[in-house]
């Protein structure tokens, strides 16, 4: 089956800089994504590894190391507004002929002054 | 702006009724999902359809079903609505195959109470 671990819960202040770890046991693997989820907001994506190594989007970073089964998101410099939910996930195969994306239960970060 | 919109963003409904949750997305998308979000349990997949007329269980369908008639349009039905089915419903398309790989887009959810 598919499953993915991650923390529930992480707390850092202004500036700083957080990991979000994400662990996944997944047959058949397309890569990993990251989504990110305001209280009340809809998900939204902030990016994907198919490959080793890592990615760079301006003060966020998602890594994978496929062997480890295991990625991270990196956020640097934090502001109060990435206080949020954070979701890693798998796409899985299901059905005959489809894929979808299986999610872990979520990281709440909490970003204080 | 490209988006996925969902018709009620909260419903109340009584245990036993059919309850119609819809779901409509304006990018040509081929796939389309149902998911439900609980606290701690993250989203988890009801069901989902990669082209009109095609239709795939997710992890969670019983007491679910689904109808695709036209690529833009995803209907999650309640078939005979009851309390353990209160929750968020997030429905999100996105392109297929490795197009995927670039995200989905959701919609702004449905909550719904069954009382």
């Amino acid at each position: 089956g598919q499953s993915l671990e991650q923390p529930s819960e992480v707390t850092a202040v202004e500036g700083a800089i957080v990991q979000i770890n994400c662990t996944y046991q997944t047959s058949g693997f397309y890569g990993l994504s990251w989504y990110q989820q305001h209280d009340g907001g809809a998900p939204t994506f902030l990016s994907y590894n198919a490959l080793d190594g890592l990615e760079e989007t301006g003060r966020f970073s998602s890594f994978l190391s496929r062997s480890d089964s295991y990625g991270y998101l990196l956020l640097q410099e934090l502001q109060m507004k990435d206080s949020a939910s954070y979701f890693c996930a798998v796409r899985s195969h299901r059905g005959e002929a489809g894929t979808a994306l299986i999610f872990g239960k979520g990281t709440t970060l909490s970003v204080s002054s | 702006d490209v988006k996925v919109t969902q018709s009620s963003r909260y419903l109340v409904k009584r245990t036993g009724e059919k309850v119609f949750l819809e779901c409509v997305q304006d990018m040509d998308h081929e796939n389309m999902f149902w998911y439900r979000q609980d606290p701690g349990l993250g989203l988890r997949l009801i069901y989902f359809s990669y082209d009109v007329k095609m239709k795939e269980k997710g992890d969670i369908p019983e007491g679910y079903s689904v109808s695709r008639e036209k690529k833009e349009r995803f209907s999650l039905i309640l078939e005979s609505a009851s309390t353990n089915q209160t929750s968020m419903y997030l429905c999100a398309s996105s392109l297929r195959g490795r197009g995927a790989n670039y995200g989905y887009t959701f919609g702004s959810g449905t909550r719904l109470t069954v009382v």
